[in-house]
């Protein structure tokens, strides 16, 4: 059956350190997606990142990278010299592409606390 | 442009009651989703649209909720007999028609439903 888990509940961090979310997905299907969304306290899901099971190459985006491993089924999230303004929860996805309604299956989240 | 909306944004209800939950889809989006989001966990997906059409109603915890969009823009999830573990925030989410694959979906703040 289709899973995600996220072992990391809460995550607390220091300004300008690195950290790394983990995420690691179940599925059957040989094609399948991968979210990453961003909820910050004021509640709203925000898109980061959407990967395909086809692309394994990692992906940097400013502070954010992502690194997708197909041989581990993990797709982890890695902060660089974070800021308070990261501080929000953090939710991996997947999406299945036999499911025609490529509805998202999320993990239960990281929270990402930044101090100053 | 304007992003998802939902509305009320709070709705607090006696055990027994019946609520609606609005949503307003980004223009021109065609795939609506929703989802249920109890408090610390992950988004649980309760049912999707393509258009008017409900393809996928599998997320849907019992017959006391029914899902509508009848023109295809617009949506109203609908609880009759709320009862307390209905409690939750409820999440709204449109995306465009995936050709390749799902597109990612822009989430609205949710509807926190309170029921006492």
């Amino acid at each position: 059956a289709q899973k995600v888990t996220q072992a990391q509940t809460e995550i607390s961090v220091v300004e300008k350190e690195d950290v790394t979310l983990d995420c690691v997905y179940e599925t059957r299907d040989t094609t399948y997606y991968l979210f990453w969304y961003k909820q910050p306290p004021s509640g709203e899901l925000v898109f980061l990142i959407r990967r395909n099971s086809f692309d394994e190459q990692n992906e940097i985006s400013g502070r954010y990278s992502w690194n997708f491993q197909k041989s581990t089924s993990s797709f982890n999230f890695t902060i660089t010299a974070s800021q308070v303004v990261d501080s929000a929860v953090y939710f991996c996805a997947l999406s299945e592409g036999e499911d025609s309604s490529y509805k998202l299956i999320f993990g239960s989240g990281t929270r990402l606390l930044v101090r100053p | 442009g304007a992003g998802v909306s939902q509305s009320p944004r709070y709705k607090v209800a006696k055990r027994g009651q019946d609520v609606a939950l609005r949503c307003d889809p980004i223009s021109g989006h065609v795939s609506l989703f929703w989802y249920q989001q109890a408090l610390g966990q992950g988004p649980e997906f309760l049912t999707y649209f393509q258009n008017e059409a409900q393809l996928d109603k599998s997320g849907l915890p019992s017959d006391r909720f029914f899902a509508e969009r009848p023109e295809g823009s617009v949506s109203t999830l609908k609880i009759q007999r709320t009862q307390q573990e209905d409690s939750a925030v409820y999440l709204c989410a449109s995306s465009l028609v995936p050709p390749g694959g799902p597109r990612e979906q822009y989430f609205g703040p949710g509807t926190r439903l309170t029921v006492t």
